[in-house]
Order: structure tokens, then C-alpha cells, then sequence
């Protein structure tokens, strides 16, 4: 079956822009959670939905934002861009929530800031 | 909170020779242990997680890995390791919590011929 999908794969943005990202999870699963990797902080949680909710949110700024669709796909966005959120983002796909089933991550999109 | 501690920053291991990859956790509570492969330009792939039971845990492409509640460790290792493993791993965990990990700054396994 298809896997993790991203949406786009790269992109580049001009500081205070805005911009949405997109993944699409494996079918039938119904969690996605957002991770931000950096050279510098490493891979950091953003958040995690399942079933439309927010379940869990990481420590960043109230720019970073999420939605999931009763579909299960997840965007997330960033406004107001700045140079330090020039990162790859990945998104994982749970079959359910809760820490015993397994993430299946995509391939990320990668967001350059200019 | 939990915090995740990757002994090392870089492998550098010959082919076919063993490597062994740590990792130490901190955490209050019970947790659940992963460890991810990162190739170029990919996402994160599955090598093997406890989540109880036996604390030798056998994962794909020949790695296993221990854990050890008294020293709170989860170190990942290959008895000979290929080129084809030369990577980024990361260690993660996971306290009962929904599906958020709590990953690692990574090691960079280097294999040489």
C-alpha cells in the first residue's frame, strides 16, 4: 500500500511569508504527527492529531499551526516566516494514538527561507 | 520530561567488522524505545522498538538491540555491519502519551571498505 505522502517536496520562501504543508497518511490510519529537523536542534515534535483533534503540541511559537481533515490528511502552517524555520518537515502516520503503534514517517518537505 | 542521549556523533566502523550505536533515557515513567535509520535525503525508517517483553529485540536488516531499565540505556548493534549501512540512526522514546517521540541528536554510522 501507498505510504506517506509530502506534499511538496521542496520549497522556497521569502522571510514573512506564509506557507502550508501537506501530508497525506497511510489509509486507514488515523493519527499524523509533525516533526521540524534542523542541523542545529535535531528533530523536534510539532504536534499530533488523530480523529480531527489536536492530542499533543510541541514548544513552538503560535505560528506553527495544524489542521487534520476527517480524511485523516494533515497540513500545517507556518506564517510569518523567519530564516530559523528553514527545516526539513516530516510527517508520520499511525495506525492509531497511542504510544505502542508504529510511526511511518515521509520523506519530508524542506523548506528554505530567503 | 524525557530526554534522549546519543553517546556518539560519529561511527566510523570498518565493513564487516560489528558496531554497536548508544543510547541512555531519562524518564519518570515507563517509555517506549525506538530506534529510526535516516538515509540522504529520506524520512525516518523503522529499525526496531521495545515495548515489553524481552529486552533483546531483534529489528530488520540484522540490528538488535537491549534495553536495561537499571541503566536506562537501549544500545543498537550489528554483529557486521556494509557499506549499504552507512547512515544517521536515531534513538526515540515515547512515555504513554499518544504517538510524540522524543528523538535523539542521531549517530552517523560511517561504514569503510
Amino acid at each position: 500500500k501507498a505510504g506517506v505522502t509530502q506534499t511538496p517536496r521542496y520549497l522556497i520562501k521569502t522571510r514573512g511569508q506564509q506557507v502550508t504543508l501537506s501530508c497525506s497518511p497511510i489509509s486507514g490510519h488515523r493519527s499524523v504527527s509533525w516533526y521540524q529537523q534542523t542541523p542545529g536542534q535535531g528533530l523536534q515534535f510539532l504536534f499530533e492529531y488523530f480523529s480531527e483533534t489536536q492530542r499533543n503540541k510541541g514548544n513552538f511559537p503560535g505560528r506553527f499551526s495544524g489542521r487534520q481533515f476527517s480524511n485523516s490528511r494533515s497540513e500545517m502552517n507556518v506564517s510569518t516566516l523567519e530564516l530559523g524555520d528553514s527545516a526539513l518537515y516530516l510527517c508520520a502516520s499511525s495506525l492509531e494514538w497511542g504510544a505502542n503503534t508504529e510511526a511511518f514517517f515521509g520523506q519530508g518537505t524542506r523548506l528554505t527561507v530567503v | 520530561a524525557q530526554s534522549v542521549t546519543q553517546l556518539d556523533s560519529q561511527v566510523p566502523v570498518f565493513e564487516e567488522a560489528p558496531v554497536e550505536l548508544r543510547c541512555n533515557y531519562s524518564s519518570s515513567v515507563s517509555v517506549y524505545l525506538f530506534w529510526y535509520v535516516q538515509y540522504p535525503n529520506q524520512g525516518l525508517q523503522l529499525l526496531l522498538k521495545y515495548l515489553s517483553g524481552s529486552t533483546l529485540v531483534k529489528g530488520i536488516n540484522g540490528f538488535e538491540a537491549e534495553f536495561n531499565k537499571s541503566q536506562t540505556s537501549f544500545h543498537l548493534r550489528k554483529p557486521s555491519v556494509h557499506i549499504s549501512d552507512t547512515a544517521e540512526y536515531f534513538c526515540a522514546v515515547s512515555e504513554f502519551d499518544g504517538n510524540k517521540l522524543v528523538f535523539g541528536a542521531g549517530t552517523i554510522l560511517r561504514v569503510k571498505s
